[in-house]
C-alpha cells in the first residue's frame, strides 16, 4: 500500500482568507494524483485529475499543482466562502486503483 | 440519469447475518469500485473491478465477496457480519480505472450490533 499523507488535518479560516494543503505521495510508478470535495452528508466529488509533472488545473477560485518528481500537490483556495466548507481528499492513481490520504477538513466561518 | 445509486442507504445487522449491498450506475463505465469510510482512516478500497468479467482484491478485502454482475452493477456481500464491519459504504464507477475520476454513490450506512 503506497500512503499518501495530507497536512493539515484540519483548519479554520474566515470567509475571504485564502488557503491551501498540501498532498505528499510516493512518486514511483506514478499514474495521476487526484483531489475530491466532500461536503458533510454527500459523497466525494471529483475536483481535479493531473497527470503530469507541473500540471496545474484551475476551477473558479479553486487551483491545483502537481509536483511528481518531488511527490506533492497542492490545492489553493482563493478567498474561502462558507460554502467551501468541506473534506478535501487527495488520491493517488496506480495502474488500476487509488490510495486516498485521509483528507484536509475545511471550515470556512462567515 | 441517476449516476451512481445504491440500496440501501441504511441498514442494522446482527453479528453473524448476511446482506448484499447493492450498486449501479448508468453512466456506462468499465471500472466499478467499493470503498468503506471509517472515522480518521479515510476512504478504503474493499474490492474493484476493473471491467465486466473481472474482480480484484483492494486493501481491506477479508470478510466480504462481491459480485460483477453485469457492466452496470456490482454487488457487495458480507456473509457473515462483525461489529467490525460498521462503516459507510460507497460505490463508486470510472470510465477506466487510474487516470479518470471516479463518481461516487450516495453511500450506505451499516450498523453491525
Amino acid at each position: 500500500i503506497l500512503n499518501v499523507e495530507q497536512s493539515p488535518q484540519s483548519l479554520h479560516v474566515q470567509e475571504g482568507d485564502s488557503t491551501n494543503f498540501t498532498c505528499s505521495f510516493p512518486s514511483s510508478n506514478f499514474y495521476a494524483l487526484h483531489w475530491y470535495r466532500w461536503e458533510t452528508a454527500k459523497s466525494p466529488e471529483a475536483l481535479f485529475v493531473m497527470t503530469l509533472n507541473g500540471d496545474e488545473k484551475k476551477k473558479g477560485r479553486i487551483s491545483a499543482t502537481l509536483n511528481t518528481k518531488e511527490g506533492y500537490s497542492y490545492l489553493y483556495i482563493k478567498g474561502s466562502q462558507p460554502e467551501d466548507s468541506a473534506t478535501y481528499l487527495c488520491a493517488r492513481g496506480g495502474f488500476q486503483k487509488l490510495v486516498f490520504g485521509t483528507g484536509t477538513r475545511l471550515l470556512v466561518s462567515p | 440519469n441517476a449516476g451512481v445509486t445504491q440500496t440501501p442507504k441504511f441498514q442494522v445487522l446482527k453479528t453473524g447475518q448476511s446482506m448484499t449491498l447493492q450498486c449501479a450506475q448508468d453512466m456506462n463505465h468499465n471500472s466499478m469500485y467499493w470503498y468503506r469510510q471509517d472515522p480518521g482512516m479515510g476512504l478504503r478500497l474493499i474490492y474493484y473491478s476493473a471491467s465486466e468479467g473481472t474482480t480484484d482484491k483492494g486493501e481491506v478485502p477479508n470478510g466480504y465477496n462481491v459480485s460483477r454482475l453485469n457492466k452496470r452493477e456490482f454487488s457487495l456481500r458480507l456473509e457473515s457480519a462483525a461489529p467490525s464491519q460498521t462503516s459507510v459504504y460507497f460505490c463508486a464507477s470510472s470510465p477506466l480505472e487510474g487516470v479518470y475520476e471516479q463518481y461516487f454513490g450516495p453511500g450506505t450506512r451499516l450498523t453491525v450490533t
